[in-house]
């Protein structure tokens, strides 16, 4: 069965602080990764695509990794601000459909 | 200004009432697409159109409806027979299988 974990579901961290988000899938065949951060009330917004070749892929603070051997992705946020406060959604997509595989999501809270 | 744009941003239903929720996108993509939210909960697919005049549903069709007569709009009834349709709605598109996928703003609907 396709399905996209993430853990953990959701974090509190100080502002200025790091932090990484994990995300497993067992999607076949696999086409890409793409992590999305969601504000609150809001649709999401892409931060990262990433296909089988790449391991690594940055957008300003957020760099997202993925082990194609593993099946695993980390999302790693480096100096956290207080807008970075929302969902972080992992999805996979798979070469055989237009249907996208969503994990749950994990929640970070940046205080002050 | 290019996207996808969801109206209205928030709607009543009565009971035994059937809404539809509209979703226009002028980003000229083949595949369009509605999910539903629920509060702290991942995105569920309801129904997805490849291209026009054909529609598949989803994980969670049942109560709803959909129809894609034109590229650019993909509306969605939940009908009467959707008992508990409070939720947050989303649509997307997205151009092609492996694209990034774009997401409206939500609409955000209550019963009465």
């Amino acid at each position: 069965k396709n399905q996209v974990e993430q853990s953990p579901q959701s974090l509190i961290i100080l502002e200025g602080k790091n932090c990484t988000l994990q995300c497993n899938y067992t999607v076949s065949p696999f086409s890409n990764l793409r992590w999305y951060k969601q504000d609150t009330g809001r649709g999401p917004v892409s931060l990262t695509i990433m296909t089988f070749s790449e391991n690594t892929k940055s957008n300003g603070r957020y760099t997202a990794t993925l082990d194609a051997d593993t099946k695993q992705s980390s999302l790693h946020i480096t100096a956290s601000q207080l807008s970075d406060s929302a969902s972080y959604i992992c999805v996979v997509s798979s070469d055989s459909s237009y249907k996208l595989i969503f994990g749950s999501g994990t929640r970070l809270l940046v205080r002050p | 200004d290019g996207g996808i744009t969801q109206s209205p941003k928030y709607l009543f239903r009565k009971e035994g009432q059937n809404v539809t929720l509209s979703c226009e996108q002028n980003l000229n993509h083949d595949a369009m697409y509605w999910y539903r939210q629920d509060p702290g909960q991942g995105l569920r697919l309801i129904y997805y159109s490849q291209i026009v005049n054909d529609f598949q549903k989803g994980d969670i069709a049942e109560g709803y409806s959909v129809s894609r007569e034109k590229k650019e709009s993909f509306p969605l009834t939940v009908t009467s027979a959707q008992k508990n349709p409070t939720a947050f709605y989303l649509c997307a598109s997205q151009q092609g299988l492996g694209n990034i996928q774009y997401f409206g703003a939500g609409t955000r609907l209550s019963v009465l």
